[in-house]
């Protein structure tokens, strides 16, 4: 069974630019989270979308933002691109947050996109 | 709000020796505590999880941890360390099933010395 894929693998981008990374969930699992890793910081929970639609976000600006499409693939877009911005970013999933059974905590991650802002 | 510390950024052993990778939890007592690794260029796998039913928590490759409300610990050993247990290591707590609200340590990157 593939696991949680993200795409590109790494990404160069430029101050002001925007970026566009892209996670496929593990097949029957309708959650996708996005986490910021940035140096030193940990992993910040960034956004939460499930069956479509956005759940829950962290404390990021409005010019991180994303979607939820109906095969459960998800992408996450920063607009106006700051220096700060380059981090690794890992996609997550998780089956349907409604079933009660310790399954469904468990999430799995993908390999993340390593964001580099010059 | 909850935070998580985990004391020491880098730590390194000597193969066969203990490891010892601490980690500290604020506020409350958490529903779900985690030990995640990360190994170089590959995404966090989970070692362990704690759902309360038992405060030793044995994990995957030989890791486990103990949850200490006293000391609002959840401190993670392996007896002897290996060359492959290099990588970077996060300790993870939650107070609901909803991993938005998910908060993650700082990580911990663990050197082994031949």
């Amino acid at each position: 069974e593939a696991g949680v894929t993200q795409s590109p693998t790494h990404l160069i981008k430029t101050r002001g630019q925007q970026a566009t990374l892209r996670c496929s969930p593990i097949s029957g699992h309708t959650s996708v989270y996005w986490y910021q890793q940035a140096l030193g910081l940990g992993l910040q929970f960034l956004l939460w979308y499930d069956e479509g639609e956005e759940r829950n976000r962290g404390n990021f600006p409005p010019r991180f933002s994303g979607r939820q499409f109906p095969n459960y693939s998800s992408e996450l877009n920063v607009n106006a691109l700051e220096l700060e911005d380059s981090a690794l970013y890992l996609c997550a999933s998780r089956p349907d947050p409604n079933r009660v059974d310790s399954a469904n905590e468990k999430l799995f991650f993908g390999s993340g996109t390593q964001l580099s802002v010059l | 709000a909850q935070s998580v510390t985990q004391l020491g950024s880098h730590v390194s052993v000597s193969e066969g020796a203990l490891v010892l990778l601490r980690c500290n939890y604020s506020s409350s007592v958490p529903t779900y505590l985690f030990w995640y690794v990360q190994y170089p260029n590959q995404g966090l796998q989970l070692l362990l999880k704690y759902t309360s039913a038992a405060t030793l928590v044995k994990g995957i490759n030989g890791f486990e941890a103990e949850f200490k409300k006293s000391e609002t610990s959840f401190h993670l050993t392996k007896p002897s360390a290996h060359m492959s247990d290099a990588a970077e290591y996060f300790c993870a707590v939650t107070h609901s099933g909803g991993y938005q609200k998910v908060t993650f340590g700082t990580g911990t990157k663990l050197q082994v010395i031949p």
